[in-house]
């Protein structure tokens, strides 16, 4: 049984482009969150998605969006990037039935840098 | 608002020690859930434990055993007899109940823990 993927695990950028980040969730998962992890931290709630829709956003600025599939799989685009956009990118995935407690599972991160 | 705090920020302990990482919360929601996740160097975030507010029983899996208490909003963590494999990031979170629809975790800044042979 697969876990929660993610690609790329690394990547950098300058200032100014834009990023797309890919997700994968647990099997049996409908629901994607994305955080963001800056070096030092705890990780910060961007924002989640379940049923194609986002269904709760975190304290980022529009420059931060994302999709989620059919298949439950989901990608977080930021643009314009910025110096501090450069962290670790972790995607959670989850089981939204009722009665299910929602834990959500991590996968490994995509490391982002910004020059 | 809801906050988790961990105040120690880094641990060092010879390998056996007994070592509690503390957790104190913050929230208004009469029913909440506490997390704790564990983050290796590899940096995926490897869940541990969920208690909800409900329930403070306290519980033991192995060297790992987890004190819940309201009284004073806390929810520590405990590792027996820690062994060098037991290094790495440890972190607290928290999760609103009946108005957090999405489920959002917030999570503490973490506690680092070294354990040293």
């Amino acid at each position: 049984d697969a876990g929660v993927t993610q690609s790329p695990t690394h990547l950098i950028k300058t200032r100014g482009q834009q990023v797309t980040l890919r997700c994968s969730p647990k099997s049996g998962h409908d629901t994607v969150s994305w955080y963001q992890q800056a070096l030092g931290q705890g990780p910060q709630f961007i924002f989640q998605y379940y049923e194609e829709e986002e269904r709760q956003r975190g304290n980022f600025p529009d420059r931060f969006s994302g999709h989620q599939f059919p298949n439950y799989s989901s990608e977080l685009n930021v643009n314009a990037l910025l110096l501090g956009d450069s962290a670790l990118y972790l995607c959670a995935s989850s089981f939204s039935g009722r009665g299910a407690y929602n834990e959500q599972f991590f996968g490994p991160g995509t490391r982002l840098t910004v020059l | 608002a809801q906050k988790v705090t961990q105040a120690q920020t880094e641990i060092s302990v010879v390998e056996k020690e007994d070592v509690t990482l503390d957790c104190v919360y913050e929230t208004r929601d009469t029913t909440y859930y506490l997390f704790w996740y564990k983050q290796p160097p590899s940096g995926e975030l490897v869940f541990l434990i969920r208690r909800n507010s409900f329930d403070e029983q306290n519980e033991i899996s192995g060297r790992y055993s987890w004190n819940f208490q309201k009284s004073t909003s806390s929810f520590n963590f405990t590792i027996t007899a820690s062994q060098v494999v037991d290094s790495a990031v440890y972190f607290c979170a928290l999760r609103g109940g009946i108005y957090n629809q999405g489920g959002k975790l917030i999570f503490g800044q973490g506690t680092e823990l070294s354990v040293k042979p």
